[in-house]
């Protein structure tokens, strides 16, 4: 069974725009990391932002924040104000606590951002 | 100190070659990566050393020999690869945190390999 579900293979935002990209897992394990990582073109993958299966407040860094909803298996990530720079692969990753270094990637969201 | 570099950034290789490609970090992490990258897929794990010592192998073919000569630095040794082996390579580095919180994986840019 897939353990991180990205459902959106293609989005579309207009630049400035706000926009949600859905990541839905899958574990039973109660201690996990959930990561949110950007790949431009040129192909270097960028940490954006973690979430804790244990943390009380949805993280948020600066234009990024992700929106954690525990019951649901679903930690979908913001972005704010989309810029053209924004335009990359964006993959949606878990680690689990007995999974120890081991972190298994959704299958990604191509963004294109419309100027 | 705040990035992971590769070399090469390209390479090309017969299938009758032996090659390497080398994977460096400065920034005191104690867990390091080799993921393999096709064309719009994710990247799958490949290996992990954790305190240099190999801890993961995902059932990697003989082909692909790691080797952590010291915590900075991480290879990857190739021989007889095959055409599908052609893919983008990418290293990446963690704190090796006893938690989950903020061990987040720092990665190089990659090398982008093809195989003849």
């Amino acid at each position: 069974a897939q353990k991180i579900t990205q459902t959106q293979p293609g989005m579309f935002v207009q630049e400035k725009e706000a926009v949600t990209l859905d990541c839905t897992y899958d574990t039973s394990d109660p201690s996990y990391g959930l990561f949110w990582y950007k790949q431009p073109s040129s192909g270097e993958m960028i940490f954006l932002i973690y979430q804790g299966s244990y943390d009380q407040q949805n993280a948020t860094e600066g234009r990024y924040s992700l929106n954690f909803q525990k019951a649901r298996k679903s930690a979908n990530l913001v972005i704010s104000a989309s810029q053209l720079g924004d335009s990359a692969m964006y993959f949606c990753a878990m680690r689990e606590s007995g999974g120890y270094q081991k972190v298994t990637f959704g299958t990604g969201t191509k963004l294109q951002v419309i100027p | 100190d705040t990035e992971v570099t590769q070399t090469p950034k390209h390479l090309v290789m017969g299938m009758t070659n032996k090659k390497s490609l080398k994977c460096e970090q400065h920034m005191g992490h104690r867990a390091m990566y080799w993921y393999k990258q096709k064309a719009k897929k994710p990247p799958e794990l490949m290996f992990v050393y954790s305190y240099e010592k190999l801890s993961i192998n995902e059932s990697v073919p003989s082909r692909f020999s790691p080797e952590c000569p010291n915590s900075s630095l991480l290879n990857l040794h190739l021989h007889a690869l095959q055409p599908e082996d052609s893919a983008l390579y990418l290293c990446a580095s963690s704190r090796m945190k006893t938690g989950l919180h903020g061990d987040e994986q720092f990665f190089g840019p990659g090398t982008r390999l093809t195989v003849l």
